[in-house]
């Protein structure tokens, strides 16, 4: 079945760096990509979503990168900002709708 | 318009009891998904429900839960004779229109995190 993992549990940066959070699946089939934002005591919250037909995705101080190659997907967060500290997810599209998570990766930044 | 909405917030049961966890998707919102947390961990797919059907159970465990989403009112996720490995966060998403379409966003809402004692 798919699995989802995450290089990194935590990472730490400064205020005002670059992040990139990174994620790898195993179903070379999958075709739908999602990162989520998880805050402290809070559902997921959507930042982005790529489609195997694409390698990149911009959106708002956000890009993934998707590598279907070796099955890798990227989120980067640029200036990043105190507010963007929190558990960060990446989750593929299954064939119903549902969602297979990664188990994520805590975003501290520093100030 | 709001977004999902999911009550209690927090429920404590003894072993044993009932639990019961509500989800009311956004409006216009007709299929639901039920995930499950357990503390540092990512989410867990349980079930998929359209209105009156449940589409995809794969990730439900097979004895004491149940969940259904009826015509009207909100989903209610069930479990029951609840054991101390049951204490998670559940979290309920909706989605607006059917999967293969070009638009399968996921909105979750805050949560009910159950504890059993």
């Amino acid at each position: 079945g798919e699995s989802v993992g995450l290089h990194l549990p935590t990472l730490s940066v400064q205020e005002g760096d670059n992040s990139i959070i990174n994620c790898a699946y195993s179903n070379s089939a999958s075709d739908y990509f999602i990162w989520y934002k998880q805050e402290s005591g809070k559902g997921p919250q959507f930042i982005i979503d790529i489609r195997s037909n694409m390698d990149k995705r911009q959106g708002q101080r956000v890009t993934v990168l998707l590598n279907k190659t070796v099955k890798h997907l990227s989120l980067q967060i640029a200036a990043t900002q105190p507010g963007d500290s929190a558990v960060y997810f990446c989750a593929v599209g299954g064939a119903t709708n549902k969602l297979i998570f990664g188990t994520g990766t805590l975003l501290a930044v520093q100030p | 318009n709001a977004g999902v909405m999911q009550n209690p917030r927090h429920l404590v049961r003894r072993r044993g009891q009932e639990a019961r966890l509500r989800c009311s998707p956004m409006k216009g919102h007709s299929h639901v998904y039920w995930y499950r947390q357990l503390p540092e961990e990512g989410l867990k797919f349980m079930v998929y429900l359209q209105k009156e059907n449940i589409i995809d159970e794969s990730g439900m465990p097979k004895e004491r839960f149940s969940a259904e989403f009826p015509k009207e009112g909100p989903s209610i996720l069930r479990i029951q004779q609840v054991v101390r490995g049951d204490s998670a966060a559940y979290f309920c998403a909706s989605s607006p229109l059917s999967p293969g379409s070009s638009y399968n966003e996921q909105f979750f809402g805050p949560g009910t995190r159950l504890t059993v004692l």
